[in-house]
């Protein structure tokens, strides 16, 4: 069964309006989490590092003040797109490390959010 | 520059066949390595890992072999399934890293 329940799986929302995304580790405590995003036919680009109870990491070029990322407990994290644009429609995932019982090198990943900006 | 490369972007295979999917890396870092599964609309599946310290591990129906000195692995699939039609990513991370980085994908098609 799942490990990593993101949520929302698909939102559709106007332009100039903010979303949250969720993502939860069910069975473990994720020390680590990451958000990705897929743009058609590329490959998964991350977009920032998330450590519980500290501030995210950003890579290059990912705008920190658009994409909040917020993760307060070792089972949530929660990726705000602020002032969505239609630029920011794409396919967002989160994965989350953490020790399972067969330590951590595993990533395991949500399901995904498809994200429509009209 | 890419760290992690998939040259093959799609690959089709008969049913009953093997499928041969390869990864090549630049990073001397990298010491783990894994392979996922992704449908569309869907996030990827871990499918199988390997450590730098072995050359080759298998689980069923996936061998995945890695040549360190080569800097490149490649996934076996036998014998392939419809089922396993889907796009496949080759991932990286050195000892004690956080992040993976992501191979481009290959995007494998099982003919039945």
């Amino acid at each position: 069964g799942a490990v990593v329940s993101q949520h929302p799986s698909r939102v559709i929302c106007k332009s100039g309006t903010s979303v949250k995304i969720e993502c939860r580790s069910l069975d473990f405590q994720a020390t680590t989490m990451f958000w990705y995003r897929q743009f058609p036919k590329q490959s998964l680009m991350l977009m920032a590092t998330s450590n519980e109870g500290s501030k995210a990491t950003y890579e290059q070029g990912v705008e920190k003040d658009k994409f909040l990322i917020n993760h307060a407990s070792l089972t949530l994290s929660t990726l705000t797109v602020t002032s969505a644009h239609p630029e920011d429609s794409s396919f967002y995932i989160c994965s989350a490390r953490g020790d399972r019982g067969r330590g951590n090198t595993e990533a395991f990943f949500g399901q995904g959010t498809r994200l429509t900006v009209v | 520059d890419q760290q992690v490369k998939q040259n093959s972007p799609s690959l089709s295979v008969q049913e009953g066949r093997i499928s041969i999917l390869n990864c090549d890396y630049t990073n001397s870092m990298f010491d783990y390595f894994l392979w996922y599964k992704k449908y569309p609309a869907e996030g990827p599946t871990f499918l199988i890992s390997i450590s730098s310290i072995k050359d080759k591990n298998e689980d069923g129906r996936f061998t995945v072999f890695l040549n360190k000195s080569a800097k490149h692995l490649s996934l076996h699939i036998v014998p392939s399934q419809p089922g396993d039609s889907a796009v496949y990513f080759c991932a990286a991370t050195p000892l004690g890293g956080q992040n993976f980085v992501f191979g481009p994908g290959t995007r494998l098609s099982v003919l039945p």
